[in-house]
């Protein structure tokens, strides 16, 4: 099974900071990487998808870049309401994996 | 509206059966991918099955092979999953998500979620 390794786990910011996530697969897997939101409680929300295409309706301060193995995600100005948990997911073979996620909270 | 919605699940005891449901509505659902995901308590996601438009292909995590079962009834726009020899480790939230392709670069992706359907086996 391919492995997604997500870092930091947590990590803490203001609002208006510009933050980077970053994910790392344990082989290869082209640009087959997606990009989640999670709010407690609520189901996942996907963000970009093919490491770098905007979602419908997804606000363009995020964005996502990266291939091969290592992935970022960076949001340019933290906004309020995007204090949640982020994911990458694999969806390059099967079985899909997820990173462990990384908590985004306010400083 | 685009829409999933879970249901099905419950408290069951260990070994126990359960058959979660996931209701389509707002657009062409014999025309989706469609998976099962799950989240166990303060966890990460973890992907369960796939089904394909018509029911004839399906893949399952290894976790759940020869006890969960994914399958589909396109006149109904549901999705199914029936879960047998139920663990402790099988409690989690779980979310059927519908899957969007861009065929030029094949890449696949869960643009719809249910909110879940929550799970717990214990005695």
């Amino acid at each position: 099974d391919i492995q997604m390794t997500q870092s930091p786990s947590s990590l803490s910011a203001s609002v208006g900071d510009r933050v980077t996530i970053t994910c790392r697969a344990s082989q290869s897997i082209s640009k087959f990487l997606n990009w989640f939101q999670q709010k407690p409680g609520k189901a996942p929300n996907l963000l970009i998808y093919g490491a770098s295409n905007l979602q419908s309706g997804v606000p363009s301060r995020f964005s996502g870049s990266g291939s091969g193995t290592d992935f970022t995600l960076t949001i340019s100005s933290l906004q309020p309401e995007d204090f949640a948990t982020y994911y990458c997911q694999q969806s390059y073979t099967t079985p899909l994996t997820f990173g462990l996620g990384t908590r985004l909270e306010i400083k | 509206e685009v829409q999933l919605v879970e249901s099905g699940g419950g408290l069951v005891q260990p070994g126990g059966s359960l058959r979660l449901s996931c209701a389509a509505s707002g657009f062409t659902f014999s025309s989706y991918w469609m998976y099962w995901v799950r989240q166990a308590p303060g966890k990460e996601l973890e992907w369960l099955a796939n089904i394909n438009q018509d029911g004839s292909e399906k893949r399952y995590v290894d976790s759940v092979k020869g006890r969960f079962t994914v399958s589909r009834d396109n006149a109904k726009n549901s999705l199914y999953l029936q879960m047998n020899s139920l663990r402790a480790e099988d409690t989690a939230v779980y979310y059927c998500a519908r899957v969007e392709v861009l065929m030029t670069y094949h890449y696949y992706y869960m643009d719809v979620w249910g909110k879940g359907t929550t799970v717990t086996v214990s005695s």
